[in-house]
């Protein structure tokens, strides 16, 4: 089974940083890796398919980047929607996810 | 407008069983592949099971494997999670989620997802 790995497991940022969280697989995945955000009480939403696509309605401040075991989503300019708890998803072989990632306010 | 709406959720003893309903519509059914994912009390995203847009093939986590069974209805666009042998830890919220593929192969992703169903197992 592929392991996802993310770092950091939580973050303290302000509004209008930039923020950068980090997944890494077990084994090489190609681009199939997906990244999700969830606010507490609601479903985890798309934000990035296959690595580096924007999901439709998705703010471009979101981007996402990486191939093979190392990938990134970045948050160029944080706004106060944009704390919540993000995983990464691979779906390479079958569907795996991260442990999450919570973005906090500092 | 694609909807997804679970239903099933409930108190059940160590040893029980469940099944789990999710009511598919806005989108061709048959089309896409469907998974459950489940997020135990303050944890993380567990991905449960998927199965193909034909109900053909299926897949199960290993926490699940032997316990746990997915199937679908296409011409009720309905899909379903037959819970057996149900533990603690099977404690969570269960969603079920669409995938943009019909098959459950390299490339999918989690587009739509219901608003989830409580499942607590405690005696």
């Amino acid at each position: 089974d592929i392991q996802m790995t993310q770092s950091p497991s939580s973050l303290s940022a302000s509004v209008g940083d930039r923020v950068t969280i980090t997944c890494r697989a077990s084994q090489s995945i190609s681009s199939f890796l997906n990244w999700y955000q969830q606010r507490p009480g609601k479903a985890p939403k798309l934000l990035i398919y296959a690595a580096s696509n924007l999901q439709s309605g998705v703010p471009s401040r979101f981007s996402g980047s990486g191939s093979g075991t190392d990938f990134t989503l970045t948050i160029s300019s944080l706004q106060p929607e944009d704390f919540a708890t993000y995983y990464c998803q691979q779906s390479y072989s079958i569907r795996t996810f991260g442990q999450g990632t919570r973005l906090e306010t500092k | 407008e694609v909807r997804l709406l679970e239903s099933g959720g409930g108190l059940v003893q160590p040893g029980g069983s469940l099944r789990l309903s999710c009511a598919a519509s806005g989108f061709t059914f048959s089309s896409y592949a469907m998974s459950w994912v489940r997020q135990a009390p303050g944890k993380g995203l567990e991905w449960v099971s998927a199965i193909s847009g034909s109900g053909d093939a299926t897949y199960y986590a290993d926490s699940v494997k032997g316990r746990f069974t997915i199937s679908r209805d296409n011409s009720k666009n309905t899909l379903y999670l037959q819970m057996n042998s149900l533990r603690a830890d099977d404690t969570a919220v269960y969603y079920c989620a669409k995938d943009q593929i019909v098959e459950v192969v390299a490339g999918g992703d989690f587009d739509y997802w219901g608003q989830g169903t409580l499942v607590t197992v405690s005696s």
